[in-house]
């Protein structure tokens, strides 16, 4: 069964520090997804892309954040320069269809030191 | 303000018997709704989804929703102690910007 699928499982990195989260979401799906979940707390959409363009973003998602599909099946998000706050589980998804339900990758864990 | 609520538990039921797992939302003209479970340190694993007002079926999980009271609900039937996860509530405007409830965690006792 397809899946969506996350690189690295776990990343550890400095306060200041850029990072890259990478994301392979289902092959013939259109709409991808990020999310982070922060320990103990709920799921918090940060952004959603969809033809090469971001179609809605969250208040979370400021100008440190962007997000890339730089070949057919790779979809990333950038944190240009990491807070302590940003430790969280980093989950990308993805849709096939405008209404339909998404699907998870196993996350990322960012750890910021 | 898009807000989903859920009773964040714990819900305890013995195993066999029915849970039942409640969300209210803000956003009268949300579209989508969605019941995933997430396991202690894992991803959300899609359940259920549903769009229009009633019911909708799934082996033993029955999902519910009624647009006008804002109201989506889970029923678990004959409940096994594999079911204790916690459940999490999406709901969707136009799958641009879906968010989640707090969720509510669940356990099944054998």
């Amino acid at each position: 069964e397809p899946e969506v699928t996350q690189t690295p499982s776990h990343q550890v990195t400095q306060m200041g520090q850029e990072v890259i989260l990478r994301c392979v979401p289902i092959s013939n799906h259109l709409y991808f997804y990020w999310y982070r979940q922060i320990l103990g707390q709920k799921v918090e959409f940060l952004v959603s892309f969809y033809n090469n363009e971001i179609s809605e973003k969250s208040e979370i998602f400021d100008d440190q954040f962007s997000v890339e599909r730089p070949d057919g099946s790779n979809f990333t998000l950038k944190i240009r320069s990491t807070k302590l706050e940003d430790s969280a589980m980093y989950f990308c998804a993805s849709s096939g269809d405008s209404q339909g339900p998404q699907y998870f990758g196993p996350g990322t864990r960012l750890t910021v030191t | 303000q898009k807000e989903v609520e859920q009773n964040s538990g714990p819900l305890s039921v013995p195993e066999g018997a029915i849970a039942s797992l409640n969300c209210t939302y803000s956003d009268r003209g949300s579209q989508s709704f969605f019941w995933y479970r997430q396991y202690s340190g894992k991803s959300p694993e899609l359940i259920m989804s549903i769009y229009s007002n009633g019911d909708k079926e799934d082996g033993r999980f029955t999902a519910q929703l009624n647009k006008a009271s804002q109201y989506v609900s889970l029923l678990i039937r004959d409940s096994q102690p594999s079911d204790s996860a916690t459940y999490l509530c999406a709901v969707s405007y136009n799958n641009n910007d879906m968010r989640f409830g707090a969720g509510t965690r669940l356990t099944v006792k054998p």
